[in-house]
C-alpha cells in the first residue's frame, strides 16, 4: 500500500544532541513538508521541499535543517540550536502544489 | 487578523444533532481550501476540499465565502465517531505551503 513512513514514533533526545526524523513516501509526490505541531497549537511549517535537491525554509526553520536527496525521502534534523524541540513532528507529501496532503504518522520528540 | 482562525470549542453535541464549525481567513488571494480531521495523538486526514460552489459528501457540507474570506463546515446527524478536532486549512500566499487553524474540538455524546 502507498503511504507516508516515520520513524520513529517516539524519540527522546538529550539536550545538546542532534536528532535526525526520517520521512519516507511511495506516493510517488514531488512535494514534501515537515509540520510542527505543539500541544493545544495548529500546525507550523519547518521546511518543505517542492523537488529533489531543492527545499525551502518555513515560518520556524531556526535550529532544523533537511535534505532532499531522494524524491522518497525528506529526513529532518533537529539541532541543538533548536531551543524547544519537545512537539509533534508531521511529515506530509502531495502530488503538486495545489492539492491537499497525506500525512505521515508523526514522531513525538521529547528533550530529556 | 490572523491567517486562519477558528472558534477553538470544544462544541458538545448529542448524536444526531447538526454543528457548524467557522472559520476566517486572511489571506484574499488564496486560492485553496480544506477541511482535515484529526483524531487525538493521531495525524491530520483530510476531511474534504471545499469549493467555490460549495460542496457535500454524505453528512457533510463544506461552504467557501471568498468575500467574507470565510469558510464553513456542517454536520449532519452527528455520530459518535465524529469526536475529533476539525482543522481548517488555507494554502498560503506564495501558494507554496498550506497554513492550519488551530481545530475546534467536536464531543459528541449518546
Amino acid at each position: 500500500d502507498g503511504g507516508i513512513t516515520q520513524s520513529p514514533k517516539y524519540l527522546f533526545r538529550k539536550e545538546g544532541q542532534n536528532v535526525t526524523l526520517s520521512c519516507e513516501q511511495n506516493l510517488n509526490h514531488d512535494a514534501m513538508y515537515w509540520y510542527r505541531q505543539d500541544p493545544g497549537q495548529g500546525l507550523r511549517l519547518i521546511y518543505y521541499s517542492q523537488i529533489v535537491n531543492d527545499f525551502q525554509k518555513g515560518d520556524i526553520a531556526e535550529g532544523y535543517s533537511v535534505s532532499r536527496e531522494k524524491k522518497e525521502s525528506f529526513p529532518l534534523t533537529v539541532t541543538s540550536a533548536q531551543k524547544n524541540p519537545t512537539a509533534f513532528y508531521l511529515c506530509a507529501s502531495s502530488i503538486e502544489l495545489l492539492d491537499g496532503y497525506t500525512f505521515g504518522s508523526g514522531t513525538r520528540l521529547t528533550v530529556v | 487578523r490572523k491567517e486562519v482562525e477558528q472558534d477553538p470549542g470544544p462544541f458538545n453535541v448529542p448524536e444526531g444533532a447538526t454543528v457548524a464549525f467557522n472559520c476566517t481567513y486572511s489571506n484574499s488571494a488564496s486560492q485553496s481550501f480544506f477541511w482535515y480531521r484529526q483524531d487525538c495523538r493521531k495525524e491530520p486526514k483530510l476531511l474534504m476540499s471545499v469549493y467555490s460552489s460549495g460542496n457535500e459528501d454524505g453528512r457533510f457540507t463544506a461552504q467557501l465565502n471568498r468575500a467574507s474570506q470565510y469558510i464553513s463546515l456542517l454536520i449532519r446527524d452527528s455520530k459518535l465517531s465524529d469526536s475529533a478536532t476539525y482543522l481548517c486549512v488555507v494554502r498560503n500566499q506564495a501558494g507554496t505551503a498550506l497554513i492550519f487553524g488551530k481545530g475546534t474540538t467536536l464531543s459528541v455524546s449518546s
